[in-house]
């Protein structure tokens, strides 16, 4: 999990609530990145972000919203909009070369429970 | 929308044997990599290999890769414990997005 933290490890939240999840990189990577994963599948892209102050959406963004005001933070709303938030959530940053992804770094997740 | 499927599913093995993991994807790929998540875990970078190389080791781990067929294998030998865990796979289509499969859970016994 080095070099990046992820708070808090468990969540729980009442319906109607936004909750913010924290994700934090020492690795000095540009991109990061948040993935939703629910029991026994794989990894589903939330949101993604290349540079700073710049993000797009991934696969399943609706319900959630982020922003990247400071190259090493990547924080996730789970917003009320978002009818079925209760999951496992990876943040991971990497670093990117032009069209290419290579390595990701993982944090170590926070699980969401409504 | 997941373009990597594990197979199999779940694997059961006894210390010391070895463990084959099998992924199959759709596109046309930049690179292919595996990954490790032990249970409530973040995920661990274990190998990445490029659409022209065709195999890779490291340590105790082999990648193939056969981009005609789509596919790729992930091999464990002389498995341990610890090596108990879910293993996926994600491809990068030519982009910046890594896709994951629903991955393979496999269980070494003592």
């Amino acid at each position: 999990d080095g070099g990046i933290t992820q708070s808090p490890k468990y969540l729980f939240r009442k319906e109607g609530q936004n909750v913010t999840l924290s994700c934090e990189q020492n690795l000095n990577h540009d991109a990061m990145y948040w993935y939703r994963q629910d029991p026994g599948q794989g990894l589903r892209l939330i949101y993604y972000s290349q540079i700073v102050n710049d993000f797009q959406k991934g696969d399943i963004a609706e319900g959630y919203s982020v922003s990247r005001e400071k190259k090493e933070s990547f924080p996730l709303t789970v917003t009320s909009a978002q009818k079925n938030p209760t999951a496992f959530y990876l943040c991971a940053s990497g670093e990117t070369s032009g069209s290419k992804t290579d390595t990701q770094y993982f944090g170590p997740g926070t699980r969401l429970t409504v | 929308s997941q373009q990597g499927e594990e197979d199999p599913q779940a694997l059961s093995i006894q210390e010391g044997e070895n463990a084959t993991m099998n992924c199959s994807y759709k596109t046309s790929i930049n690179n292919l990599q595996w990954y490790r998540q032990n249970s409530g875990r973040g995920l661990v970078h274990l190998i990445l290999i490029r659409s022209n190389e065709r195999e890779k080791h490291s340590g105790r781990l082999r990648v193939t890769l056969d981009t005609s067929k789509k596919s790729s294998s992930l091999l464990i030998t002389a498995s341990r414990a610890a090596d108990t865990a879910s293993y996926f796979c994600a491809t990068v289509p030519y982009g910046n997005k890594l896709v994951f499969g629903a991955g393979t859970i496999l269980r070494v016994k003592s």
